[in-house]
């Protein structure tokens, strides 16, 4: 099945930094979605992407569809706490189901 | 706003039960999916579900899962007899074609 490689596993900023994240398949996608969880929680939409190329912001969030169709970048700017928690990217062929990258765990140090 | 909601949030079961998940998807919504995460891994899909019919499932979903719309506002996901490795959260979405929305999820402990 298509995969997703989400990097980094893993961030630990101080609070104001930028966060940069991003994920790379290996076929292509026709939407690019960007998922925040918080423990116990289910996923809730942060961006959806729907073209190649496409650049979308959402306050302090900012994602980008790849002109390539099998990549997507999220980033976050000047990082608050309440950005704490796990951001899931996810790629999906038109109407069918959604792949899930393997996650990239924020914390934020005091 | 309108919003996925699933009942109930936790369930705790004996090995071999059946459990039902329950899910209200968003109103005007034809397209709903279930999926789970164990815990500490990613989000997997499950089944997809469209017109009454599944549309897709995954090699997750064997003869011991089914799902149901039973009425015109319910999904459901039922797992005939659980196993150990049936604990997880599952967590149902629906969407309008181009944005699935997910629900807080259901936390199933099979002991």
């Amino acid at each position: 099945g298509q995969q997703l490689n989400q990097s980094p596993q893993s961030m630990f900023i101080q609070e104001g930094e930028d966060v940069s994240m991003n994920c790379t398949s290996s076929s292509i996608f026709n939407t690019w979605l960007w998922y925040k969880q918080d423990p116990g929680e289910g996923p809730v939409l942060l961006i959806a992407l729907y073209k190649a190329g496409e650049l979308t912001s959402n306050g302090r969030l900012t994602a980008q569809f790849g002109i390539t169709r099998k990549d997507s970048f999220l980033n976050i700017s000047a990082s608050i706490p309440s950005d704490v928690g796990i951001y899931f990217c996810a790629g999906q062929l038109w109407g069918e189901k959604l792949t899930f990258g393997t996650g990239t765990r924020l914390t934020i140090i005091p | 706003e309108p919003e996925v909601t699933q009942t109930p949030s936790h369930q705790v079961t004996q090995m071999g039960q059946e459990v039902i998940l329950r899910c209200v998807p968003i109103s005007n919504h034809l397209y709903f999916y279930w999926y789970r995460q164990i815990l500490g891994q990613k989000v997997e899909f499950l089944v997809s579900f469209y017109n009454n019919e599944i549309s897709e499932k995954s090699e997750i979903f064997d003869d011991q899962f089914s799902v149901e719309r039973p009425d015109g506002s319910n999904f459901t996901l039922k797992i005939r007899s659980t196993k150990l490795e049936d604990s997880a959260m599952y967590f149902c979405a629906s969407s309008d074609l181009e944005t699935q929305y997910f629900g807080p999820g259901t936390r199933l402990l099979v002991l």
